[in-house]
C-alpha cells in the first residue's frame, strides 16, 4: 500500500526556467513531509520540509508547497540549473521526530542547458 | 561524505554465498535503518533500530539479518539471496542536529544477486 506517490517519473526543463515537482499522500495522519534529492552512485540528501501547520516553505530557490486538503505537496525550483539534474524523493511522516518516512518512487529530473 | 559511511559500496554474490553490509556513522544519532530501492520503487524499509534495540521489522525474509552491536555500527547479514534481492541497499540514521531533527543516509551498497 503505497501511501505517498509521485506519478510523474520524469520531468525534464530548460536551463533557467521552473522544476515542478508534484507528490501526493494518502494518509491523512501525515503532517510532515520532506523532499530528498539523489545523484547516481550517492545515497539521498534532505533538501526542504514542511510542517503541516505551514503552506509554503521558501529556502533559496526551492519552495514547497502544501494543500492538507488536497493531500498534495509539490516542490519548485526557480531557476532550474544543470547541478539539479537528479531523483527527487517525498517523503511524508506523522510527526517532524517519527523514525518512520514513507516514500514516494522519485522523480527524475533533467535539466538541459 | 555525509557522516554515514557505508561499506562495499558494490557487492556481487552468489545465491549461496554469505555476505555482510556494514554501516557506520559519527553523527551521534540514535536510530538508525535499512532501506532497499528498487528501480522505479519507493525506499522500502526494512528495519529501524533506536538506542541498539530493533523497534521494526517490515516483514522483511530471514535471509536478511541485521545485527546493531552499538548506536553508531549496524550491519545487514545475508545469505541464500535471490536475483530479486538485487538493489540498492541504503543506510539511514536520525537524530537532533543543531535542534533540527534529521536523517542522513549513507552512499549505499549496490548489490547484484547471480
Amino acid at each position: 500500500d503505497q501511501q505517498v506517490k509521485q506519478n510523474s517519473p520524469s520531468l525534464s526543463v530548460q536551463e533557467g526556467r521552473i522544476s515542478i515537482l508534484n507528490c501526493d499522500y494518502t494518509n491523512s495522519m501525515f503532517d510532515y513531509f520532506l523532499w530528498y534529492k539523489k545523484y547516481p552512485a550517492e545515497g539521498p540528501t534532505f533538501l526542504i520540509s514542511i510542517s503541516s501547520i505551514k503552506d509554503k516553505n521558501e529556502d533559496g530557490r526551492f519552495t514547497v508547497f502544501l494543500n492538507k486538503s488536497a493531500k498534495h505537496l509539490s516542490l519548485h525550483i526557480v531557476p532550474s540549473q544543470p547541478g539539479d539534474s537528479a531523483v527527487y524523493f517525498c517523503a511524508a511522516s506523522r510527526f517532524s521526530n517519527d523514525y518512520k518516512l514513507s516514500f514516494g518512487a522519485g522523480t527524475t529530473v533533467t535539466v538541459r542547458a | 561524505e555525509t557522516g554515514v559511511t557505508q561499506t562495499p559500496r558494490h557487492l556481487v554474490m552468489g545465491m549461496t554465498n554469505k555476505k555482510s553490509l556494514k554501516c557506520e556513522q559519527h553523527l551521534g544519532h540514535n536510530a538508525m535503518y535499512w532501506y532497499k530501492q528498487s528501480a522505479k520503487k519507493p525506499l522500502e524499509l526494512m528495519f529501524v533500530y533506536n538506542f541498539k534495540e530493533q523497534t521494526e521489522n517490515n516483514s522483511v525474509p530471514s535471509r536478511f539479518s541485521p545485527e546493531c552491536p552499538n548506536s553508531s555500527h549496524l550491519f545487514l547479514h545475508l545469505h541464500t539471496l535471490q536475483p530479486e534481492d538485487s538493489a540498492l541497499y541504503l543506510c539511514a540514521s536520525s537524530g537532533r542536529d543543531r535542534g533540527v531533527y534529521g536523517y542522513t543516509f549513507g552512499s549505499g551498497t549496490r548489490l547484484t544477486v547471480v
